[in-house]
């Protein structure tokens, strides 16, 4: 998993309870990505970066905010967890713009919202 | 709506078979395409990856197939084995603007002894 970690790798909460997810990396990898992962959806991409302080919405960024102050560590929260929010999340990672180059991806973190 | 379309959503093939995934694309601003494999409990990690200058692209058993004009490519696995048994996903990025990959619906293969 190329130097990537998830915490925490499962979760259940309640509906209205705000969760934090960690993704952290030992690759210096300039940029950091945020997915869903959904039955009948693929990969979506929530949120990503492109350097410290640096971030921007993906495709379904709608009740998630994420954070990065340090190179190696991206976080993604959800201020009011909503059941619509159960999924598997992902981290990925990459040296250059994602886009076109190789994204590592993390093991993932199964939440479940009730 | 799914920028990327992928069949079939599973597969079952026999061992030594040839498993074949599809995907289509609209957008033409589409210029880098894609693979990952995924194992249960485990993230996607790249397979193979094309460019629309070539029409095909082959690493060991597994082989992209490009058509730019029809804006499709797929995924064959030649010799297909158990340990091949996984979740493929096609991709698609632009080269430019947003830092986006675009992923399939995913294909589970199952390959049976």
């Amino acid at each position: 998993d190329a130097g990537i970690t998830q915490s925490p790798r499962h979760k259940v909460t309640e509906t209205g309870t705000p969760v934090t997810l960690r993704c952290h990396q030992t690759e210096n990898h300039r940029y950091m990505y945020w997915y869903r992962q959904d039955p009948g959806h693929g990969l979506r991409l929530i949120h990503y970066s492109y350097g410290v302080k640096d971030t921007d919405k993906g495709e379904v960024s709608d009740g998630y905010s994420v954070s990065r102050s340090k190179t190696e560590d991206f976080l993604l929260t959800l201020e009011s967890a909503t059941s619509s929010q159960t999924s598997v999340y992902f981290c990925a990672t990459s040296e250059r713009r994602g886009g076109t180059d190789t994204q590592y991806f993390g093991p993932g973190t199964r939440l479940t919202v009730l | 709506q799914q920028q990327v379309k992928q069949s079939p959503q599973s597969l079952i093939v026999q061992k030594g078979g040839i498993s074949i995934i599809n995907c289509a694309y609209e957008n033409t601003a589409f210029d880098y395409f894609p693979w990952y494999q995924q194992f249960p409990g485990k993230g996607p990690a790249l397979l193979i990856a094309i460019r629309p200058d070539v029409s095909e692209k082959k690493e060991g058993r597994f082989t992209i197939s490009f058509n730019k004009s029809a804006k499709q490519f797929s995924l064959h696995i030649m010799d297909s084995q158990p340990g091949d048994s996984a979740t493929y996903f096609c991709a698609a990025s632009p080269q430019t603007g947003a830092n986006n990959l675009f992923f399939g619906t995913g294909t589970r293969l199952t390959v049976i002894p």
